[in-house]
C-alpha cells in the first residue's frame, strides 16, 4: 500500500537559515509527488511536483525538491527562510492514474524564530 | 488565478442532524474530490467523482456520506446523521486534469464542520 511518512512533527528554524523538511515514501512504481503548504485558516496551497524528468524541481515561494529513487525520498528545501513562510507542510503522492487520490503525510509544523 | 469556493467556512450541528457542505469547483473541470482533516492529523481521501458518479471512495465514506452535483456548478458533500468524530476541516477540490493525475489539482478553503 502506498504511504507517506514525514518524519518530523514540528521544526523550528531561525528567519534568514536554510531549511529541509524530509518526506519518505512508499510505493512500488515512481509515484508523483506533492509538496502542499497549509497556513493557518487556509486551504492547501500546491508549492511544487515532481511527475518525472529532472529529479530537482523548483516551486512556488523560492522551495525546491529533490527527488531520490535510492532513498524514496522527496525532501523540500528553502535556502533562506522567512517568517511568512511558518505553516503547515504536507508531502503527498498519488499514482498515474486518472482521478486518483492524494495520499498525505501526517504534516510538519515549521516555525520561524526571529 | 482560478479557485475553488467552499461554503460555509464553519458550521456547526447537533449529532445526528444532517448536513450538507458545498463547494463550487473550477469551472470546466471534470474531477471532483472531497478530503477532510480532524484536527491533529493528517488529511485524507474521501471521495473522488466523475462524469456523474463515484469513480473512487475511502473506507471512511460509508453510507452516511454522499456527494451530488446537483447542477453544472456546485458539487456537494452530505452527512446524512452527524456523529462526533466528523468533525473536521472538509476539504473540496477539483482536478483540471490536462496532464497527469492531479496536476492541476485545486484545493479550496475548507469548511470546518463542528459536530456538538
Amino acid at each position: 500500500a502506498q504511504s507517506v511518512t514525514q518524519p518530523d512533527i514540528h521544526i523550528t528554524v531561525s528567519e534568514g537559515a536554510s531549511l529541509e523538511l524530509r518526506c519518505n515514501y512508499s510505493y512500488g512504481a515512481t509515484p508523483y509527488l506533492f509538496w502542499y503548504v497549509q497556513s493557518p485558516g487556509q486551504g492547501l496551497q500546491l508549492l511544487l511536483k515532481y511527475f518525472s524528468g529532472d529529479t530537482l524541481v523548483q516551486g512556488i515561494k523560492g522551495f525546491e525538491a529533490e527527488f531520490k529513487r535510492s532513498q524514496s525520498s522527496f525532501n523540500l528545501r528553502k535556502p533562506s527562510v522567512h517568517w511568512s513562510d511558518a505553516a503547515e507542510y504536507f508531502c503527498a503522492v498519488s499514482p498515474n492514474q486518472a482521478g486518483t487520490a492524494l495520499i498525505f503525510g501526517k504534516g510538519t509544523t515549521l516555525s520561524v524564530s526571529s | 488565478e482560478p479557485e475553488v469556493t467552499q461554503t460555509p467556512s464553519h458550521q456547526v450541528t447537533q449529532m445526528g442532524q444532517e448536513v450538507i457542505l458545498r463547494c463550487v469547483p473550477i469551472s470546466n473541470h471534470l474531477y471532483f474530490y472531497w478530503y477532510r482533516q480532524i484536527l491533529g492529523q493528517k488529511v485524507e481521501f474521501l471521495v473522488s467523482f466523475y462524469n456523474n458518479e463515484i469513480s473512487e471512495k475511502s473506507e471512511i465514506f460509508d453510507d452516511q456520506f454522499s456527494v451530488e452535483r446537483p447542477d453544472g456548478s456546485n458539487f456537494t458533500l452530505k452527512i446524512r446523521s452527524t456523529k462526533l468524530e466528523d468533525s473536521a476541516m472538509y476539504f473540496c477540490a477539483s482536478d483540471g486534469r490536462q496532464g497527469p493525475s492531479n496536476e492541476k489539482l485545486f484545493f479550496g478553503s475548507g469548511t470546518q464542520l463542528s459536530v456538538l
